[in-house]
C-alpha cells in the first residue's frame, strides 16, 4: 500500500538557521509532491509543489529537493522565522491514480527566538 | 481570490445524531475533497467529488456519504455519529488538469465533537 513517511517527527532550530525536513514515499509511479504547512487549528497551507520531471523547485524562502533514486523529499526554509513554527507534511500523488493523495503524518517544527 | 471556506467552524453533537459539513472551493475548481484529521494522526482521504459526481471514497463506513452541487460546492454528511468521529474534518478543491494530480487547496476545516 501506499505509505509516505516523515524521517523525524519533531525538529527546534534557532531563529535565523535554515530547516531541513524530510519524507521518505514508497511509491515509485509517485509523479507529483506537494509540501504542507499546518499551524495549530488551522487547516493546511500550500507552500510549494514538484512533479517528477524535475530535482530541485524553489520559492520564496524555500526549497524543495526530489530524489526519485532514494524516493526522498525534502523541504528547506531559508532563514527561519518564528511564524514558520508549524506541523510540516508532504504529500504525494501519481497520475495513475488522479487526486488521489497520500499524505505523511507530519514534521513539527519549532523555532527558537 | 478568495480560498477554501468550511462552515461551520465548530460543531457539537451526541453519539447517534447526524452532523452536516459544509465546504466551498475556489473559484474555477471543480474538484472537492473531504479528509479526517483525528488528533494526532494524519489526513485520512473520505471522498472526492468532480462534476457533481463522487469519483473515489475512502477506507470509511457508508455512514460516511456527501454530494457535490451544481456551483460546485459539497457537503459532507455523517450519520450514526460514533464519538470516535470527533475529528478535524478538512475540505480541499483542486482543477482539473485533464486527469494529471493538481494541487489541493485546503479550507480551515470543522472541528466535529461527538459528546
Amino acid at each position: 500500500g501506499e505509505s509516505v513517511g516523515l524521517h523525524l517527527p519533531t525538529l527546534s532550530v534557532q531563529e535565523g538557521d535554515n530547516s531541513i525536513i524530510n519524507c521518505a514515499y514508497s511509491n515509485s509511479a509517485s509523479d507529483y509532491f506537494i509540501w504542507y504547512k499546518q499551524e495549530s487549528g488551522k487547516g493546511p497551507q500550500f507552500i510549494i509543489d514538484i512533479r517528477s520531471n524535475m530535482d530541485k523547485r524553489q520559492g520564496q524562502r524555500v526549497t524543495v529537493l526530489l530524489n526519485k533514486t532514494v524516493k526522498h523529499l525534502s523541504l528547506q526554509i531559508a532563514a527561519t522565522q518564528p511564524g514558520d513554527s508549524a506541523v510540516y507534511f508532504c504529500a504525494e500523488a501519481n497520475s495513475n491514480t488522479g487526486n488521489q493523495f497520500y499524505f505523511g503524518t507530519g514534521t513539527s517544527l519549532t523555532v527558537i527566538p | 481570490e478568495a480560498g477554501v471556506t468550511q462552515s461551520p467552524t465548530h460543531l457539537i453533537k451526541t453519539r447517534g445524531q447526524q452532523a452536516t459539513l459544509r465546504c466551498s472551493p475556489i473559484s474555477g475548481h471543480t474538484s472537492v475533497y473531504w479528509y479526517q484529521q483525528a488528533l494526532g494522526l494524519g489526513l485520512q482521504f473520505l471522498l472526492w467529488y468532480d462534476e457533481g459526481e463522487e469519483r473515489n471514497r475512502g477506507n470509511f463506513p457508508p455512514r460516511f456519504s456527501g454530494r457535490q452541487f451544481p456551483n460546485y460546492s459539497s457537503e459532507l454528511n455523517v450519520n450514526a455519529l460514533e464519538l470516535e468521529d470527533s475529528a478535524l474534518y478538512l475540505c480541499a478543491s483542486s482543477l482539473d488538469l485533464a486527469g494529471l494530480p493538481g494541487a489541493q487547496y485546503f479550507g480551515p476545516g470543522t472541528r466535529l465533537l461527538v459528546l
